[in-house]
């Protein structure tokens, strides 16, 4: 199984920060790498594909980028809506495996 | 708009099986840019993958479930269901269905709300 490593585990943030987290794989995945947002008690929102292509609807302070085996998913002025936690998952091969999420909170 | 709505008992007592059915909207289930999947999401814990199915019944299962886990679709009623046997209270979790893209990278989307399966006696 491909292991997916996020880090930190968790941060806190203010309003306005930038805001970087970082998911590493346990093999190359050649960008096949996607990146979700869970708000608590929310489903899952898929933010970006193939490492870097911004799902349609999500706002451009969101970004994406990496290759190999390591990954960072940015947000560029954190927004309130923004704090939630996130997942990264490889796309690379089954069993389709996800980090074990970043939670993003308000300092 | 493709929607994913979940259903099925909320209880399971231990050693029987969990069973759902996914109930897609807004789109038939015999696309052939996708296939159909579950994951799971144990309260305040990660997400895990269970396993996919595309329409015509290949399936793909997670290889830490495979032996329990039974994924069937059904074109017709545009659904898909999960049977997880042998469950214990480590099964208990929010079961998502979700849409899988069929080529790299294999992105999930969009999730069904998620129900919640509890096992206990």
């Amino acid at each position: 199984d491909i292991q997916m490593t996020q880090s930190p585990s968790s941060l806190s943030a203010s309003v306005g920060d930038r805001v970087t987290i970082t998911c590493r794989a346990s093999q190359d995945i050649r960008t096949h790498l996607n990146w979700y947002q869970q708000k608590p008690g929310k489903v899952p929102k898929l933010l970006i594909h193939a490492a870097s292509s911004l799902q349609s609807g999500v706002p451009s302070r969101f970004s994406g980028s990496g290759s190999g085996t390591e990954y960072t998913l940015t947000i560029s002025t954190l927004q309130p809506e923004d704090f939630a936690t996130y997942y990264c998952q490889q796309g690379e091969g089954t069993p389709w495996t996800f980090g074990q999420g970043t939670k993003v909170d308000i300092k | 708009q493709l929607q994913l709505q979940e259903s099925g008992p909320g209880l399971v007592k231990p050693s029987e099986t969990l069973s759902l059915t996914c109930t897609v909207s807004g789109d038939s289930i015999s696309s052939s840019s996708y296939y159909w999947g579950w994951i799971r999401q144990p309260p305040g814990k990660g997400l895990e993958w269970i396993g996919t199915i595309y329409y015509r019944g290949s399936t793909y299962y997670n290889p830490s479930l495979k032996s329990r886990v039974t994924i069937s679709v059904d074109t017709s009623k545009n659904h898909f269901s999960l049977k997880l046997s042998s469950v214990t209270a480590a099964d208990t979790a929010t079961y998502y269905c979700a849409r899988r893209y069929i080529a790299p990278p294999n992105w999930f989307d969009p999730w069904g709300q998620g129900t919640l399966v509890t096992v206990s006696s």
